[in-house]
C-alpha cells in the first residue's frame, strides 16, 4: 500500500468519449503529479501541482485537462484521445520544501488507459 | 538536451549479483533515483544519491560518480522477486525528474 490511489485500474474508450482520471493520496503531502508511461520509454512529466497550483505543463496536448481541487486529489480529464495516447498514467505526489524538491515521489498503481 | 541511458534488459541467475548502470547528461544536478517497477505496478523507492559515494542498503547499493554523470545499482544475493524494472532518475536544476527509460531485470533460476 503505498498511500496514493488511482481509479480506474483500467479503461477503454472510444475516441470521441469523455472520461475522467482520479487520483488520491493518502500521505499528506503538497505535491501531486500526472506521469504517462508508455512501453519502452522513459516517464513523461504532464503536470505537477504544488499547493493546489499548477506549476507544470509540458506541451500536453489540450486533449488533456488537468484539476486539482484540493491537495489530496487529483483529476486528470480526457476528450477525444487519439489511439497514441494508449499508455499506463501513473499519479504520484511529493511532499515540496518551499521551491526544492529531493524527496522522493510516492506513486500510484496506475490507470491502462486503450483508445481505440 | 537532457539524456538519462540505462540498459534495456538484463538477466541474471538467482543468487548472483548484478549492476545496472545509468548515465545521465542534466541541466544541474541535484540528486539522483532509483525506483523499482514491478509488471503492473507502481514504480516504489529504492534509493537516492547528492553526495560521490556508495549507499548501501541492506541487499541493494546505489553508488554515484557527478564527475562522471554516472550511477550504479547493485543488487547482491539475487531473488527471483527481484524480476522488475529498475528506473533512473535525476532531479535537475529546476528540481523536475527526469526519468531513463528503464532495466528490465530478469532474473532466471
Amino acid at each position: 500500500e503505498t498511500g496514493v490511489t488511482q481509479t480506474p485500474r483500467h479503461l477503454v474508450m472510444g475516441m470521441t468519449n469523455k472520461k475522467s482520471l482520479k487520483c488520491e493520496q493518502h500521505l499528506g503531502h503538497n505535491a501531486m503529479y500526472w506521469y504517462k508511461q508508455s512501453a519502452k520509454k522513459p516517464l513523461e512529466l504532464m503536470f505537477v501541482y504544488n499547493f493546489k497550483e499548477q506549476t507544470e505543463n509540458n506541451s500536453v496536448p489540450s486533449r488533456f485537462s488537468p484539476e486539482c481541487p484540493n491537495s489530496s486529489h487529483l483529476f486528470l480529464h480526457l476528450h477525444t484521445l487519439q489511439p497514441e495516447d494508449s499508455a499506463l498514467y501513473l499519479c504520484a505526489s511529493s511532499q515540496v520544501e518551499r521551491e526544492t524538491n529531493v524527496d522522493e515521489q510516492f506513486f500510484g498503481p496506475g490507470t491502462r488507459l486503450t483508445v481505440l | 538536451g537532457q539524456n538519462i541511458d540505462q540498459p534495456t534488459e538484463m538477466t541474471a541467475t538467482e543468487g548472483a549479483i548484478v549492476q545496472i548502470n545509468c548515465t545521465y547528461q542534466t541541466s544541474g544536478f541535484n540528486g539522483l533515483f532509483w525506483y523499482q517497477q514491478h509488471a503492473g505496478e507502481a514504480p516504489t523507492f529504492l534509493s537516492y544519491n547528492v553526495l560521490d559515494g556508495l549507499e548501501e542498503k541492506g541487499r541493494f547499493s546505489s553508488f554515484l560518480s557527478r564527475s562522471k554523470g554516472y550511477s550504479y545499482l547493485l543488487l547482491k544475493e539475487l531473488q527471483m522477486k527481484d524480476s522488475a524494472s529498475y528506473l533512473c532518475a535525476v532531479s535537475d536544476s529546476n528540481y523536475q525528474l527526469i526519468w531513463g527509460a528503464g532495466t528490465k531485470l530478469i532474473i532466471k533460476p
